[in-house]
């Protein structure tokens, strides 16, 4: 069974520019969310999707934003971008339903520099 | 607020065991989570745990008491490919949304 992918692997944007990355979960799994790492920050929960609906939410700006399709790929968006966004964001899948969670699975992550 | 602290680093000799405590304060508990992430890749599942006991999966273990806070992931005959970083990670509530502690990275010694 194939992994989480994630598109592009690396990028990079140029301050105040908006930027999407992609996200196809395993086979079957329906939850998508999706993580920041900074060495400084560590791992941060940015917000989930569950069946085309973001289910949970972290801490971030308004910038920082997501959806999810009928066939349970995710999108996420940056907008305005900033030197601070620059990171590994992380997408992971998990065989989920409405009232049971499972382990989430973590696709390889897209390297975004911004300059 | 949240907070889950675990040491930031630690060291090993091949072949011995190694024990990583996570504590956390949160103010929900639905789980806990560990992860495996070795540089420059994505984390990988370890272990769960959502109720209090041990949990054992091979060469890994992990321990769960509700009641005090705390975890541990117990690393069995250690080998090489063990150095890694190890992320505990809390579920507070229904969902998908984990929160990280800043992970401990295990070098394994020859």
């Amino acid at each position: 069974k194939a992994g989480v992918t994630q598109t592009p692997r690396y990028l990079i944007k140029t301050r105040g520019q908006q930027v999407t990355l992609s996200c196809s979960p395993i086979s079957g799994h329906r939850s998508v969310s999706w993580y920041q790492q900074t060495p400084g920050q560590g791992l941060q929960f940015l917000f989930e999707y569950f069946s085309e609906t973001q289910r949970n939410k972290g801490n971030f700006p308004g910038r920082f934003s997501g959806r999810q399709f009928s066939n349970s790929r995710s999108e996420m968006n940056v907008s305005t971008l900033e030197l601070g966004d620059s990171a590994l964001y992380l997408c992971a899948s998990s065989l989920s339903d409405r009232d049971e969670s499972y382990e989430q699975y973590f696709g390889p992550g897209t390297r975004l520099t911004v300059t | 607020g949240q907070n889950i602290d675990q040491p930031t680093e630690m060291t090993a000799t091949e072949g011995a065991i190694v024990q990583i405590n996570c504590t956390y304060q949160t103010s929900g508990f639905n789980g806990l989570f560990w992860y495996q992430q070795h540089a420059g890749e994505a984390p990988t599942f370890l272990s769960y745990n959502v109720l209090d006991g041990l949990e054992e999966k091979g060469r890994f273990s992990s321990f769960l008491s509700r009641s005090k806070g705390y975890s541990y992931l117990l690393l069995k005959e250690l080998q090489m490919k063990d150095s890694a970083s190890y992320l505990c990670a809390v579920r507070e509530a229904a969902g998908n949304k984990l929160t990280f502690g800043g992970g401990t990275r295990v070098l394994v010694k020859p």
